[in-house]
């Protein structure tokens, strides 16, 4: 079945430690997306990504990486630049470059916590 | 211009009846509002969508309203049952535009048995 695989599903990081999320999806989709999900305040945008070898920051993307080697992954880094890290990251991809007017596939997100 | 606002926050609705919620937008440009629905711990998922040339979108229990004039359109859940019980997000976005989706803040939908 095709999907959007994200892992790990917790994850723990200790106070200016780097810890990678990885996002991976087998729909052949161009465009890959990460939100950022905080109770009562829906989902943020951090990165984007319309081909490989190419990223765009989103509205929140201090504090984090990205990369885009391969058309099936997109793995997002949380640097200790990032002061409030806790939340849902969710992961998302579109079939097309021009996310626009299309439905989004999530993931099954990652939970991180500051410990 | 590229926020859209949703509301209520939270909704308790009791089964069988109907759960409504809006969004507003400012945006004109928008052309694609789609509905996302959320269980704990989950990631989103597409429940509906409409684009502005109907004013009205229907799947099963699902409704979408919209209306052009007022930038506002919103979803109507019938018959209402336990399992909706869920976060509701609703969305624009650009068709053929590298800008990606803009989410509402969600509604937290209780369906009481």
């Amino acid at each position: 079945d095709g999907g959007i695989t994200q892992s790990p599903k917790y994850l723990f990081r200790k106070e200016g430690q780097n810890v990678t999320l990885s996002c991976e999806q087998n729909l052949n989709h161009d465009a890959m997306y990460w939100y950022r999900q905080d109770p009562g305040q829906g989902l943020r945008l951090i990165y984007y990504s319309q081909i490989v070898n190419d990223f765009q920051k989103g509205d929140i993307a201090e504090g984090y990486s990205v990369s885009r080697e391969k058309k099936e992954s997109f793995p997002l880094t949380v640097t200790s630049a990032q002061k409030n890290p806790t939340a849902f990251y969710l992961c998302a991809s579109t079939p097309v470059r021009t996310g626009g007017g299309y439905g989004y596939t999530f993931g099954s997100g990652t939970r991180l916590t500051v410990v | 211009q590229q926020q859209v606002k949703q509301s209520p926050q939270s909704l308790i609705v009791q089964k069988g009846g109907i759960s409504i919620i809006n969004c507003a937008y400012e945006n004109t440009a928008f052309d694609y509002f789609p509905w996302y629905q959320q269980f704990p711990g989950k990631g989103p998922a597409l429940l509906i969508a409409i684009r502005p040339d109907v004013s009205e979108k229907k799947e099963g229990r699902f409704t979408i309203s919209f209306n052009k004039s007022a930038k506002q359109f919103s979803l109507h859940i019938m018959d209402s049952q336990p399992g909706d019980s869920a976060t509701y997000f609703c969305a624009a976005s650009i068709t053929g535009s590298a800008r990606q989706l803009t989410f509402g803040s969600g509604t937290q939908l209780t369906v009481l048995p």
